[in-house]
């Protein structure tokens, strides 16, 4: 079975600092990368795809075959940064998604 | 981005109730849902999959008899939660997915807070 691991519960950066989110996932096959975020008192929205290589607010996210790897990075941390991000995993075809547990990250001023 | 809406956002019941929560998708046609349940400080663990037309289909260790899923329409995707019990208190969320252009992404309500008695 497919499965997502985000190994830091909670990211503390200060405001300009360099930020990486890490993901790991276990699958075989092509998954789909995603990053989901909630900013506080907000709802779950996604963030970014990796089949899009694109950046969304500064965020860039690289698939890493070879290392099973998915890390959502961003050069400079901003306040509204801040929030919960989730890193996910599809099948693919429509299938369902797979969350991670979560990393808090947290931006000070 | 398109807008999914749940209904009621908090829930107070007493022990050996039911409880009954909707899924909107307000300005698209979901032919797939799925109901989440998130414990505090933890991830999205996905319940069912709710699917138009046809029965939901569960993940295993979710009891289907509990948790009764209804998609009666495009639009519409409801869970009850049977003979609730305080261990059923937690955080249900619900996604829709939309499909453009071939290109398919889930958008997620803002969740419906349970809390059994």
């Amino acid at each position: 079975a497919q499965r997502v691991t985000q190994p830091e519960k909670l990211l503390s950066v200060f405001k300009g600092a360099p930020v990486e989110l890490k993901c790991n996932y276990s699958y075989s096959g092509s998954p789909e990368l995603f990053w989901y975020v909630q900013y506080s008192r907000q709802r779950l929205q996604l963030l970014l795809r990796h089949i899009s290589r694109e950046s969304i607010k500064g965020f860039t996210a690289d698939l890493n075959k070879g290392e099973t790897s998915f890390h959502l990075k961003k050069p400079f941390a901003q306040e509204e940064d801040s929030a919960m991000y989730y890193c996910a995993l599809s099948l693919g075809g429509y299938q369902k998604v797979t969350f991670g547990t979560g990393t808090k990250l947290q931006v000070i001023p | 981005g398109a807008v999914v809406s749940q209904h009621p956002s908090r829930v107070i019941c007493k022990s050996g109730t039911s409880v009954k929560i909707e899924c909107r998708s307000l300005d698209f046609q979901a032919t797939t849902m799925f109901w989440y349940r998130q414990f505090p400080k933890q991830s999205l663990m996905l319940m069912a999959t709710s699917n138009e037309g046809s029965k939901a289909t569960y993940e295993q260790g979710v009891e289907k008899d509990k948790f009764l899923i209804n998609h009666a329409s495009l639009t519409l995707s409801t869970l009850t939660v049977t003979s609730a019990h305080p261990e059923d208190s937690s955080f249900y969320i619900c996604s829709a997915r939309e499909v453009r252009g071939g290109r398919e992404e889930q958008f997620f309500g803002p969740g419906t807070r349970l809390t059994v008695l």
